[in-house]
């Protein structure tokens, strides 16, 4: 696609519920992230993918945050059984990987609110 | 690991007038890239600037114009004759070289335009 394609915009959920937020990045970025942003608040990382090599998950907040891509395209981020603190805007971005002017393209988020 | 940090929260400017917005980063490394980026209330993330560590020409984008001091670890953002549509959260973030590169993000600064 022409940008980063992020699903659904909105989620309301129940505590305790498992969500699925999906990302589609920019055809032939090989480098994909997920951010968190709670309200009016900076970026919180969370995972980073870069071609076909392990991801980097150093920031996922807890287990019950995990992610993958598939094909190296297409990303999920699953959050399980969801807690009134997860709720925010999840941002996904990615890059090209060889660019080297390094500019991440985003999407325009998931906002995730639990109830 | 690199640090962004943006120490003022929140800025306000006159419209048409200039307002400076700071951003200091630690890092041990010597090549890297830097960006500012933009955030309106719509929510999607895009860049406004970015500077090349190597490059000691301070990167311009039209109003926009970055003041950077690589032994100070200092890259301040300029916005000259400011626009009510320049009103939006701004982050500082930074990227190591290279296919595996991360990118770190500030805490963000939100503008306000008066008019």
């Amino acid at each position: 696609g022409a940008g980063v394609s992020q699903s659904p915009s909105n989620k309301v959920t129940e505590k305790g519920k498992d969500v699925e937020l999906r990302c589609d990045p920019i055809s032939g970025h090989t480098a994909l992230y997920w951010y968190r942003q709670s309200l009016g608040q900076g970026l919180e990382f969370l995972i980073y993918f870069q071609g076909n090599s392990a991801p980097d998950k150093s920031g996922l907040p807890s287990d019950r945050f995990s992610a993958e891509r598939t094909g190296g395209s297409v990303s999920t981020l699953t959050i399980q059984r969801t807690q009134q603190e997860d709720s925010a805007v999840y941002l996904c971005a990615s890059i090209f990987g060889h660019s080297n002017t390094g500019e991440l393209f985003f999407g325009e988020g998931s906002r995730l609110t639990v109830l | 690991a690199q640090t962004v940090t943006q120490s003022q929260p929140e800025m306000s400017v006159q419209e048409a007038e200039t307002v400076t917005l700071s951003c200091t980063y630690d890092t041990s490394e010597s090549d890297y890239y830097l960006f500012w980026y933009k955030q309106p209330p719509s929510r999607q993330m895009i860049l406004v600037i970015r500077q090349e560590a190597y490059k000691q020409q301070n990167a311009t984008e039209n109003r926009f114009s970055v003041n950077f001091q690589k032994a100070a670890k200092s890259f301040s953002l300029k916005i000259s004759d400011s626009q009510l549509g320049d009103a939006a959260m701004y982050f500082c973030a930074y990227r190591s070289p290279g296919r595996a590169g991360k990118s770190t993000f500030g805490d963000g600064t939100t503008l306000t335009v008066k008019p």
